[in-house]
């Protein structure tokens, strides 16, 4: 396709529940981010790859929350034991070149994590 | 910490008027800043970025000002239109390395 692509776009969990969100970027795209998104706030960054390396996960708010991208291409954020307080829209986005490039990103149409 | 503030987090202007809104960040290694709309359960879309080696970026209605020295940016809308009615954030990257932080967000509504 032509865009950042996420699945699925709505995903209700009960808490405890582990959950798998998938993103397939841009083809070619050599970058790629996780935001979190809460209502009525800015993206939050969670995580980055440049290719299949995982370069920054500063912004990963437990262990409960893993990222890969194993062979550079689609990528998949694992929640583990989710909590409430995990329910937001999570945001793919892929830039072209590596981060310090100066590239823009394009972003995903996200999913959205409700967690009862 | 890194963090990029972002003013004001409501405007209501009337059709026609100009909108501005206004960034400052922390990181003074950021050198790369975009703007994005984001519509009611859309994706953020890139409306203009600047870089930091020019200090103003216009298209059409939309242009971009940054001043390095203050670290702080500015978006101007002029000619506002309906269709204009958004949230606008702005970001800063890279930021402590390779993220990009966002601003809270501007909810900009254009009346008819």
């Amino acid at each position: 396709g032509a865009g950042v692509s996420q699945s699925p776009r709505y995903k209700v969990a009960k808490r405890g529940q582990d959950v798998a969100l998938r993103c397939d970027p841009i083809s070619g795209h050599v970058s790629l981010f996780w935001y979190q998104q809460a209502l009525g706030q800015g993206p939050e960054f969670l995580t980055y790859f440049q290719n299949e390396a995982q370069l920054d996960k500063s912004g990963l708010p437990s262990d409960r929350f893993f990222a890969e991208r194993p062979e550079g291409s689609v990528s998949t954020l694992k929640i583990q034991r989710t909590q409430q307080e995990d329910s937001a829209v999570y945001l793919c986005a892929s830039s072209l070149a590596p981060s310090d490039s100066n590239q823009p990103q394009h972003f995903g149409d996200g999913t959205r994590l409700s967690i009862l | 910490g890194e963090n990029v503030e972002q003013h004001p987090s409501t405007l209501s202007v009337q059709e026609g008027d100009s909108a501005v809104i206004k960034c400052t960040y922390s990181d003074s290694a950021s050198n790369y800043f975009p703007w994005y709309k984001q519509e009611l359960g859309k994706r953020p879309q890139l409306i203009i970025d600047i870089r930091s080696n020019v200090g103003e970026k216009k298209d059409q209605r939309i242009a971009v000002t940054l001043n390095k020295t203050a670290k702080h940016f500015s978006l101007h809308i002029t000619e506002t239109q309906p269709e204009d009615s958004a949230v606008y954030f702005c970001a800063a990257s890279p930021t402590g390395g390779f993220k990009t932080i966002f601003g809270a967000g501007t909810r900009l509504f254009v009346k008819a």
